[in-house]
């Protein structure tokens, strides 16, 4: 089973500074086949980041993707209000799919 | 427009079995590999099982916490895939997402709520 970590579990920031998430597989994962998600309280995960750099529709530019084998990035340039929320990463296409454990960004 | 939609869920006592059901538009489900994932109270995500599309027979796989307890097939008639679940536990008590994959790109409905409680 491919393990994929977070990291930090909570992050406390401002809005209008840059936020910067990690996820680490615990093997190589295909970049095809990886993605961001935002998730906020009571809602459905929405879809930011598929194949590890791609934006998905109607996602704002300010949401971006990097990385590739075991280590993953998601950067938030400059923070919204809507965009303290909960982000979980996930590879889908070995099985068993996983998910990350989420990293929580709050208002600072 | 793609869209899946959720339905099915509710209060079931443990032991006993529970359908849901994913009704699909804008695109055709046999095309597509489908997964099924939850979301417990106050948790993270966690995959539940995952079914392939035409081509690979439908071919299905399973998360270690729902094999031999949970089915997923689907009704090409009816551009649905089904979540049959069978002997449920309290610890099954999740939101269940329905996901469609399509060209790499993911597609979640808005859930249904399971709780399995006496």
């Amino acid at each position: 089973e491919i393990v994929l970590t977070q990291s930090p579990g909570t992050l406390s920031l401002s809005p209008g500074e840059r936020a910067t998430l990690s996820c680490r597989a615990s093997q190589t994962v295909s970049s095809s086949h990886f993605g961001w998600y935002q998730q906020r309280p009571g809602q459905a995960p929405r879809l930011l980041i598929y194949s590890a750099s791609s934006r998905a529709t109607g996602i704002p530019d300010r949401f971006s993707g990097s990385g590739s084998g075991t280590d993953f990035t998601l950067t938030i340039s400059r923070l919204e209000p809507e965009d303290f929320a909960m982000y979980y990463c996930q590879q889908y296409v070995t099985s068993p799919i996983t998910f990350g454990q989420g990293t929580r960004l709050e208002i600072k | 427009e793609v869209q899946v939609v959720e339905s099915g869920g509710g209060l079931v006592q443990p032991g006993g079995s529970l359908r849901l059901s994913c009704a699909a538009s804008g695109f055709t489900l046999s095309d597509h590999y489908m997964d099924w994932a939850r979301q417990a109270p106050g948790k993270g995500l966690e995959w539940v099982g995952r079914t392939g599309n035409k081509i690979n027979n439908y071919g299905t796989e399973y998360a270690a916490s729902v094999k031999g307890r949970f089915t997923i097939s689907n009704d090409e008639s009816k551009n649905s895939l089904y979540l049959q679940m069978n002997s449920l536990r309290t610890e099954d008590t999740a939101v269940y997402y329905c996901v469609s994959y399509q060209w790499l790109v993911a597609y979640w409905g808005q859930g249904t709520l399971v709780t399995v409680s006496s």
